[in-house]
Protein backbone atom coordinates (compact mmCIF):
# COMPACT_ATOMS: atom_id res chain seq x y z
CA UNK A 1 0.00 0.00 0.00
CA UNK A 2 1.35 3.25 -1.08
CA UNK A 3 2.04 5.51 2.05
CA UNK A 4 0.14 8.18 0.34
CA UNK A 5 -3.26 8.31 -2.41
CA UNK A 6 -5.07 10.46 -4.06
CA UNK A 7 -6.90 10.71 -7.48
CA UNK A 8 -4.30 11.65 -10.47
CA UNK A 9 -7.35 13.63 -12.06
CA UNK A 10 -7.69 15.55 -14.03
CA UNK A 11 -10.66 16.81 -11.62
CA UNK A 12 -12.70 19.44 -13.78
CA UNK A 13 -14.69 21.72 -12.30
CA UNK A 14 -16.93 24.74 -13.55
CA UNK A 15 -15.94 28.23 -12.39
CA UNK A 16 -18.07 28.83 -8.86
CA UNK A 17 -18.54 24.88 -8.28
CA UNK A 18 -17.02 23.60 -5.37
CA UNK A 19 -13.60 21.42 -6.06
CA UNK A 20 -13.49 18.34 -3.30
CA UNK A 21 -10.14 16.75 -3.49
CA UNK A 22 -9.49 13.74 -1.32
CA UNK A 23 -6.33 11.72 -0.03
CA UNK A 24 -5.71 8.67 1.93
CA UNK A 25 -2.79 7.69 4.11
CA UNK A 26 -1.59 4.50 5.40
CA UNK A 27 0.49 5.96 8.81
CA UNK A 28 -2.03 5.75 11.67
CA UNK A 29 1.01 7.33 13.71
CA UNK A 30 0.63 10.84 11.62
CA UNK A 31 -0.18 13.80 13.45
CA UNK A 32 -0.17 16.62 11.07
CA UNK A 33 -1.46 17.14 7.45
CA UNK A 34 -0.65 19.57 5.06
CA UNK A 35 -2.23 20.55 1.80
CA UNK A 36 0.26 21.95 -1.02
CA UNK A 37 -0.94 23.64 -4.12
CA UNK A 38 1.68 23.81 -7.05
CA UNK A 39 1.58 25.11 -10.35
CA UNK A 40 2.92 23.61 -13.59
CA UNK A 41 6.72 24.68 -13.52
CA UNK A 42 6.40 26.02 -10.49
CA UNK A 43 7.14 24.57 -6.50
CA UNK A 44 4.59 23.75 -3.91
CA UNK A 45 2.89 26.59 -2.05
CA UNK A 46 1.18 26.17 1.65
CA UNK A 47 -2.14 26.31 1.35
CA UNK A 48 -3.22 25.27 4.97
CA UNK A 49 -2.18 22.46 7.40
CA UNK A 50 -4.76 20.66 9.99
CA UNK A 51 -3.80 18.62 12.99
CA UNK A 52 -7.27 17.74 14.91
CA UNK A 53 -9.94 15.85 13.59
CA UNK A 54 -12.83 17.90 11.91
CA UNK A 55 -12.79 20.49 9.81
CA UNK A 56 -10.71 23.45 9.40
CA UNK A 57 -11.54 27.10 7.22
CA UNK A 58 -9.70 29.52 5.74
CA UNK A 59 -10.95 31.67 3.16
CA UNK A 60 -12.32 29.72 0.13
CA UNK A 61 -10.57 26.53 1.61
CA UNK A 62 -11.77 24.45 3.92
CA UNK A 63 -9.66 21.00 5.08
CA UNK A 64 -11.43 17.85 6.95
CA UNK A 65 -9.58 15.27 8.45
CA UNK A 66 -9.90 12.38 10.02
CA UNK A 67 -7.90 10.19 11.33
CA UNK A 68 -9.89 6.67 11.98
CA UNK A 69 -10.63 6.80 8.98
CA UNK A 70 -6.84 7.95 7.67
CA UNK A 71 -8.55 10.28 5.54
CA UNK A 72 -7.82 13.87 4.41
CA UNK A 73 -9.85 16.02 2.37
CA UNK A 74 -9.63 19.80 1.22
CA UNK A 75 -12.99 21.48 -0.18
CA UNK A 76 -12.01 25.10 -2.21
CA UNK A 77 -15.44 26.89 -2.97
CA UNK A 78 -16.08 29.08 -5.43
CA UNK A 79 -13.18 27.93 -7.47
CA UNK A 80 -11.98 30.29 -9.87
CA UNK A 81 -9.67 29.30 -13.24
CA UNK A 82 -6.84 30.39 -11.44
CA UNK A 83 -6.98 27.31 -8.44
CA UNK A 84 -6.09 25.20 -11.80
CA UNK A 85 -3.01 23.57 -10.15
CA UNK A 86 -2.14 20.11 -9.31
CA UNK A 87 -3.40 19.91 -5.31
CA UNK A 88 -0.29 17.62 -3.17
CA UNK A 89 -1.31 16.31 0.25
CA UNK A 90 1.41 15.19 2.68
CA UNK A 91 1.52 14.36 6.35
CA UNK A 92 4.51 14.38 8.40
CA UNK A 93 5.68 10.52 9.95
CA UNK A 94 9.27 9.45 10.22
CA UNK A 95 9.39 12.45 7.13
CA UNK A 96 7.42 14.20 5.33
CA UNK A 97 5.66 12.34 3.06
CA UNK A 98 3.86 13.90 -0.03
CA UNK A 99 1.29 11.76 -2.29
CA UNK A 100 1.28 12.42 -6.15
CA UNK A 101 -0.84 15.35 -6.09
CA UNK A 102 -4.09 15.44 -7.92
CA UNK A 103 -4.66 17.74 -10.95
CA UNK A 104 -7.36 20.49 -10.58
CA UNK A 105 -8.87 21.99 -14.08
CA UNK A 106 -11.42 25.05 -13.18
CA UNK A 107 -13.13 25.28 -16.51
CA UNK A 108 -14.58 28.80 -17.22
CA UNK B 1 10.89 39.18 4.04
CA UNK B 2 12.66 37.42 1.43
CA UNK B 3 11.74 33.66 0.98
CA UNK B 4 13.33 30.56 0.33
CA UNK B 5 16.20 31.03 -2.08
CA UNK B 6 17.78 28.11 -4.67
CA UNK B 7 20.59 28.13 -7.04
CA UNK B 8 20.86 27.48 -9.66
CA UNK B 9 17.25 27.85 -12.03
CA UNK B 10 18.42 25.53 -14.42
CA UNK B 11 21.45 22.87 -14.47
CA UNK B 12 22.65 20.79 -17.39
CA UNK B 13 25.04 18.05 -17.11
CA UNK B 14 26.16 14.69 -18.26
CA UNK B 15 26.43 11.07 -16.89
CA UNK B 16 28.88 10.67 -14.62
CA UNK B 17 29.72 14.21 -13.43
CA UNK B 18 28.85 16.20 -9.92
CA UNK B 19 26.77 18.97 -9.00
CA UNK B 20 25.99 21.40 -6.03
CA UNK B 21 22.49 23.04 -5.67
CA UNK B 22 22.17 25.61 -2.83
CA UNK B 23 19.85 27.03 -0.77
CA UNK B 24 19.40 29.49 1.31
CA UNK B 25 16.33 29.53 4.17
CA UNK B 26 13.88 32.16 5.49
CA UNK B 27 15.53 34.78 7.55
CA UNK B 28 15.37 32.92 11.02
CA UNK B 29 14.39 29.33 10.05
CA UNK B 30 17.09 26.95 11.16
CA UNK B 31 15.73 23.58 9.48
CA UNK B 32 16.55 22.93 5.71
CA UNK B 33 14.97 19.63 3.77
CA UNK B 34 15.74 18.52 0.22
CA UNK B 35 13.27 16.96 -1.99
CA UNK B 36 13.26 15.53 -6.02
CA UNK B 37 10.78 15.64 -7.46
CA UNK B 38 10.17 13.82 -10.61
CA UNK B 39 7.89 14.92 -13.75
CA UNK B 40 4.01 13.68 -12.37
CA UNK B 41 4.86 12.58 -8.90
CA UNK B 42 4.82 14.42 -5.40
CA UNK B 43 8.41 15.11 -3.89
CA UNK B 44 10.43 12.77 -2.08
CA UNK B 45 12.20 13.34 0.94
CA UNK B 46 16.23 13.17 0.27
CA UNK B 47 17.73 14.56 3.68
CA UNK B 48 16.93 17.22 6.54
CA UNK B 49 19.28 19.33 8.68
CA UNK B 50 18.59 21.43 11.70
CA UNK B 51 21.57 23.41 13.59
CA UNK B 52 23.97 21.66 11.12
CA UNK B 53 23.07 18.46 12.10
CA UNK B 54 21.41 15.19 9.43
CA UNK B 55 18.02 14.91 11.13
CA UNK B 56 16.50 12.65 8.44
CA UNK B 57 17.52 10.90 5.60
CA UNK B 58 14.78 9.41 2.53
CA UNK B 59 15.53 6.25 0.24
CA UNK B 60 18.65 7.92 -1.63
CA UNK B 61 22.01 6.43 -2.47
CA UNK B 62 25.13 7.32 -1.21
CA UNK B 63 25.88 9.52 -4.33
CA UNK B 64 23.13 12.09 -2.65
CA UNK B 65 24.57 14.25 0.20
CA UNK B 66 24.60 17.46 2.10
CA UNK B 67 25.71 20.04 4.20
CA UNK B 68 24.33 22.67 6.48
CA UNK B 69 26.50 25.73 7.29
CA UNK B 70 26.28 27.85 10.15
CA UNK B 71 24.46 30.55 8.50
CA UNK B 72 21.50 28.11 7.91
CA UNK B 73 21.89 27.51 4.18
CA UNK B 74 22.76 24.15 2.82
CA UNK B 75 24.44 22.40 -0.37
CA UNK B 76 22.90 19.12 -1.97
CA UNK B 77 25.49 17.05 -3.98
CA UNK B 78 24.91 14.37 -6.63
CA UNK B 79 27.93 12.44 -7.34
CA UNK B 80 28.08 10.42 -10.35
CA UNK B 81 24.95 11.37 -12.00
CA UNK B 82 22.18 9.32 -13.83
CA UNK B 83 19.94 10.06 -16.69
CA UNK B 84 17.36 9.37 -13.69
CA UNK B 85 18.56 11.89 -11.30
CA UNK B 86 16.80 14.39 -13.80
CA UNK B 87 14.53 16.10 -11.68
CA UNK B 88 13.11 19.39 -9.92
CA UNK B 89 15.33 19.64 -6.69
CA UNK B 90 13.41 21.31 -3.81
CA UNK B 91 14.83 22.92 -0.33
CA UNK B 92 11.99 23.67 2.03
CA UNK B 93 12.79 25.39 5.25
CA UNK B 94 10.59 25.42 8.48
CA UNK B 95 11.55 27.40 11.93
CA UNK B 96 12.43 24.70 13.82
CA UNK B 97 13.53 21.23 13.27
CA UNK B 98 11.04 19.41 10.76
CA UNK B 99 8.73 17.60 13.29
CA UNK B 100 4.66 17.79 13.47
CA UNK B 101 3.00 21.09 13.80
CA UNK B 102 5.91 22.76 11.94
CA UNK B 103 5.10 23.90 8.33
CA UNK B 104 7.23 23.67 5.46
CA UNK B 105 7.53 26.46 2.94
CA UNK B 106 9.34 25.85 -0.94
CA UNK B 107 12.46 27.53 -2.56
CA UNK B 108 11.39 27.85 -6.42
CA UNK B 109 13.63 24.48 -6.86
CA UNK B 110 16.49 23.89 -9.05
CA UNK B 111 15.47 22.20 -12.85
CA UNK B 112 18.76 19.62 -13.08
CA UNK B 113 19.09 17.90 -16.53
CA UNK B 114 21.59 14.83 -17.11
CA UNK B 115 22.47 13.93 -20.36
Amino acid sequence: QKEVEQNSGPLSVPEGAIASLNCTYSDRVSQSFFWYRQYSGKSPELIMSIYSNGDKEDGRFTAQLNKASQYVSLLIRDSQPSDSATYLCGYYGQNFVFGPGTRLSVLP
Amino acid sequence: DAGVTQSPTHLIKTRGQQVTLRCSPISGHKSVSWYQQVLGQGPQFIFQYYEKEERGRGNFPDRFSARQFPNYSSELNVNALLLGDSALYLCASSLQETSSYNEQFFGPGTRLTVL
